[in-house]
């Protein structure tokens, strides 16, 4: 069956980075589309964008474009996401998703920024 | 960019009855419209997809239509396993999620 299984918590300062990852297994890794989606504590989902599994071609929305970078390790069917610059705002669960139309989710992973 | 206002953003019903929640967008979407439910602590559940088809393994107490800019998603008998936040998504031009909706028991 398909599964995407991100990695765990990270509890960061302000200022610093983290890199999030998500293992795909049950499939061709470069048949779907990786998409990414923030949801802030008590708060609704936002699309962060998503990064083409086949090119490895990343499209940010544009609240996104900066400090976030897609990146893949195909070779280990695995999706990165690296936030650079952490601010307090960025304290979230991050959610990996794949297929076209977002079907298959991660577990999320909860990034706290914290001085 | 593609905006979707969902409504209502709670709602409050008793076991068994139908609810409506509904997703406008600011243009149209040619039907490329997805529904997901989200429990607490977990991640998003695809129910339906191109506005009306369910997903494998959604009950057929779901169901959605809607055409143009609007759209919406119905539970009929709702349950007590649907309590939950549904949330709309559009995936026409690039892809936007609504707001949500809070499903309470009344």
């Amino acid at each position: 069956q398909i599964q995407l299984v991100q990695s765990g918590p990270e509890l960061k300062k302000p200022g610093e980075s983290v890199k999030i990852s998500c293992k795909a297994s049950g499939y061709t890794f470069t048949d779907y589309a990786m998409h990414w989606v923030k949801q802030a504590p008590g708060k609704g989902l936002k699309w962060m964008g998503w990064i083409n599994t086949y090119t490895g071609k990343p499209t940010y929305a544009d609240d996104f474009k900066g400090r976030f970078v897609f990146s893949l390790e195909a070779s280990a069917s695995t999706a990165n996401l690296q936030i650079s610059n952490l601010k307090n705002e960025d304290t979230a669960t991050y959610f990996c998703a794949s297929e076209g139309v977002l079907l298959y989710w991660g577990q999320g992973v909860m990034v706290t920024v914290s001085s | 960019d593609i905006q979707m206002t969902q409504s209502p953003p709670s709602l409050s019903a008793s076991l068994g009855d139908k609810v409506t929640i509904t997703c406008q967008a600011s243009q149209n979407i040619n039907k490329y419209i997805a529904w997901y439910q989200q429990k607490p602590g977990k991640a998003p559940r695809q129910l339906i997809r191109y506005t009306s088809t369910l997903v494998s393994g959604t009950p057929s107490r779901f169901s959605g239509s809607g055409s143009g800019r609007d759209y919406s998603f119905s539970i009929s008998n709702v349950e007590s396993e649907d309590i939950a936040s549904y949330y709309c998504l559009q995936y026409d031009n690039l892809y936007t999620f609504g707001a949500g909706t809070k499903l309470e028991l009344k």
